[in-house]
C-alpha cells in the first residue's frame, strides 16, 4: 500500500539524548515535511524539503535537523532532545510544493515521543 | 501575525447537520484545506477551496469567503465515524500551511 512509513511509532527518551525519527515514502513525492503536533495548537512546521538534495527551515527549527539524501527518506534528528520536544511527530509528503494546485498532503501515522 | 480561529469542540446528533467555523487572518491567500483526523491518527485530506462558494463532495460540503477571510465544513446525515478533530489550514503567501488548532466533533447516538 502507498504511502508514508514512520518510526518509531512511540518513544521515552532521556533528556540529553540523541534521536532520529524515521520516514520513508514510497508515493516518488517531491516534497515532504516534518510538523510536530501538540495539545491546543495548530500543526507546526519544523523543517521541510522541497526535492531530495534540498532541505528549508520551518516555524519551529530550533533543536531539530533534517536531511533528504534521496527522494524517499526524510530523516528528523533531535541532537540533544529536551523535554519541550515531547510532542507527536508527523511526516507528510506531496507531489508539488505548494505553488501549482491543491498540493494536498499526506501524512505518515505519526511519532509519540517523551522526553523525561 | 499569522491567526487561524476555529471552535475547540462541538456536539452533534448522529443524522443530524454541523456546522463547523474557520476564520483567517494571513499574509495572503493561496487556498484553504480541511483536513480530518481521528484520534490517534494521521489527518487525511476532505477539501479544498481557492475561490469563493461552495464546494461539494458527498456528505462534506465546504465554504469559502476570501472578503471575510472565513470558510465553513458542512458534514450532513452525521454518522459516528465522523467523531473526529477537523483540521482548518491556509496557504499563505509565501505557500505555507498556516494550521489552526482543530475542532473536536462530538457525534452522540
Amino acid at each position: 500500500i502507498a504511502g508514508i512509513t514512520q518510526a518509531p511509532t512511540s518513544q521515552i527518551l532521556a533528556a540529553g539524548r540523541r534521536m532520529t525519527l524515521r520516514c520513508t515514502q514510497d508515493m516518488r513525492h517531491n516534497a515532504m515535511y516534518w510538523y510536530r503536533q501538540d495539545l491546543g495548537l495548530g500543526l507546526r512546521l519544523i523543517h521541510y524539503s522541497n526535492t531530495a538534495g534540498t532541505t528549508g527551515k520551518g516555524e519551529v527549527p530550533d533543536g531539530y535537523s533534517v536531511s533528504r539524501a534521496n527522494t524517499d527518506d526524510f530523516p528528523l534528528t533531535l541532537a540533544s532532545a529536551v523535554p519541550s520536544q515531547t510532542s507527536v511527530y508527523f511526516c507528510a509528503s506531496s507531489d508539488s510544493t505548494g505553488d501549482s494546485g491543491a498540493n494536498v498532503l499526506t501524512f505518515g501515522a505519526g511519532s509519540r515521543l517523551t522526553v523525561l | 501575525g499569522q491567526n487561524i480561529d476555529q471552535p475547540t469542540e462541538m456536539t452533534a446528533t448522529e443524522g443530524a447537520i454541523v456546522q463547523i467555523n474557520c476564520t483567517y487572518q494571513t499574509s495572503g491567500f493561496n487556498g484553504l484545506f480541511w483536513y480530518q483526523q481521528h484520534a490517534g491518527e494521521a489527518p487525511t485530506f476532505l477539501s479544498y477551496n481557492v475561490l469563493d462558494g461552495l464546494e461539494e463532495k458527498g456528505r462534506f460540503s465546504s465554504f469559502l469567503s476570501r472578503s471575510k477571510g472565513y470558510s465553513y465544513l458542512l458534514l450532513k446525515e452525521l454518522q459516528m465515524k465522523d467523531s473526529a478533530s477537523y483540521l482548518c489550514a491556509v496557504r499563505d503567501s509565501n505557500y505555507q500551511l498556516i494550521w489552526g488548532a482543530g475542532t473536536k466533533l462530538i457525534i452522540k447516538p
